[in-house]
């Protein structure tokens, strides 16, 4: 069966504390993993990652994406209150409908 | 602004009253998707729909229906809302050129069903 894991579920950090998010899955015909934000509403883009190594940077975000051993990782750097969030992780399985897998998500939290 | 919507934002409805959540994009996309949202569940796939007049069962289908007549909207239609529909929901919408690809996420609706 088709599934994502993220870990850990929940998280309770200091501002400028760094983080790092994982997400493992296993999908019959995996095309991209996604990561996605959500506060309170609704889901928002972060990264999208099709190929091995290539690390993906926005600001103090960044991730990586290893299709060897079926992972991702979502690195926060010097985290702000703002961060505070519940990370989302998504594999589109082209051999499944072209469907988003979506892992339970992490829910961080960065005290002042 | 390329946005998805929905309406309403909130809605508290008794059971067995029918209705009807709006969604529309504006992004010319072809791929329209609703899901609901629990807690400890995560996002689930309602519908899906790849284009105009073609939609498809997600994970948890029973107690909805969809339609897709124009390229914009995709509404959801709770026919006979039950307590078990309380939930968030929320509709998105993408390109497919080949994939699902990113996907934009509309304000989400919040239904309680009593």
């Amino acid at each position: 069966e088709d599934k994502v894991v993220q870990s850990p579920l929940s998280l309770v950090v200091h501002e400028g504390d760094t983080v790092t998010l994982n997400c493992s899955y296993e999908v019959t015909n995996f095309r991209s993993l996604l990561w996605y934000k959500q506060e309170k509403k609704a889901p928002t883009f972060l990264f999208m990652l099709t190929s091995s190594g290539i690390e993906k940077k926005s600001g103090r975000l960044s991730s990586i994406l290893d299709k060897k051993e079926l992972f991702s990782i979502l690195n926060i750097t010097a985290t702000q209150t703002g961060d505070s969030a519940v990370y989302l992780c998504a594999v589109d399985n082209a051999g499944n409908n072209r469907k988003l897998i979506w892992g339970l998500g992490t829910s961080l939290a960065v005290n002042p | 602004e390329a946005q998805v919507t929905q309406n309403p934002r909130y809605l508290i409805t008794v059971t067995g009253k029918k209705l009807t959540v709006t969604c529309s994009q504006n992004m010319n996309h072809e791929y329209m998707s609703w899901y609901r949202q629990d807690p400890g569940l995560g996002l689930r796939q309602i519908y899906y729909s790849m284009n105009v007049e073609v939609t498809d069962k997600g994970d948890v289908p029973e107690g909805y229906k969809v339609s897709r007549k124009e390229k914009r909207n995709f509404p959801l239609i709770l026919e006979s809302p039950s307590p078990n529909q309380t939930s968030l929901y929320f509709c998105a919408s993408s390109f497919t050129p080949g994939g699902v690809y990113e996907q934009y996420f509309g304000p989400g609706t919040r239904l309680t069903v009593t």
